[in-house]
């Protein structure tokens, strides 16, 4: 079975400054999705960006980027220019292409924003 | 657009007593979705529906029931509510047959059972 591992219970940073929270996952399968979602003290999960599998070129939303090492099963997202706003509960989850695979989720990063 | 939208926000039960959470959602979705999200354990799948008319197993079934009322509705049902179903519910849909498709989620019903 897929397992989603984040290593890093907790993070913070200073403001305007550069953040990096890991994510691996374990899988035997090669075509895949990767995602990042968001949890704000809202509760509300948001999706920040996801990658393709067979795609080398690490996606990028704004000051959200990826960094995607598929040989290493490796999955981690940089936020840069930190702001406040950007405090919250980051999981990483992971989608075989299969029909019928669902979603698997890690246990989530809580990311503080110090001032 | 209103997305997914869950109710209640907040239910506090008492052990034994049965409720059920509410789903809709107007994106024209054929998946829709339960999870459970406990500290330090991310979310959990209890249930999910491929299509109208299906629903299977997750991997946190056990003391839940759904029914897929129509495309747009999903709902979750404890019928003998215990401490241990103390957690957040989300429900959650995506688009059916593409896999990079991500979830849409409701904002989540914290349940506290005594």
């Amino acid at each position: 079975a897929q397992t989603v591992t984040q290593s890093q219970p907790e993070m913070s940073v200073q403001e305007a400054e550069t953040v990096t929270l890991s994510c691996t996952y374990d899988t035997s399968e090669s075509d895949y999705y990767l995602f990042w979602y968001k949890q704000p003290p809202s509760r509300q999960m948001i999706l920040v960006i996801r990658q393709e599998a067979y795609k080398q070129q690490n996606a990028t939303e704004n000051r959200f980027s990826v960094n995607f090492q598929k040989a290493a099963k490796s999955f981690s997202l940089k936020i840069s220019d930190s702001q406040l706003g950007d405090a919250a509960m980051y999981f990483c989850a992971y989608r075989a292409n299969n029909y019928g695979q669902n979603f698997v989720f890690g246990p989530g990063t809580r990311l503080s924003v110090l001032p | 657009n209103a997305g997914v939208t869950q109710t209640p926000k907040f239910q506090v039960l008492k052990t034994g007593q049965s409720m059920t959470l509410q789903c809709a959602q107007d994106m024209n979705h054929n998946s829709m979705y339960w999870y459970r999200q406990d500290p330090g354990m991310g979310l959990r799948l209890i249930y999910y529906s491929a299509s109208e008319g299906t629903t299977d197993k997750g991997e946190v079934p056990n003391g839940y029931n759904v029914s897929r009322l129509n495309k747009r509705e999903f709902s979750l049902r404890l019928e003998s509510a215990a401490p241990s179903q103390t957690s957040v519910y989300f429900c959650a849909s995506s688009r059916a047959g593409l896999s990079n498709s991500p979830l849409h989620f409701g904002n989540g019903t914290r349940l506290t059972v005594t």
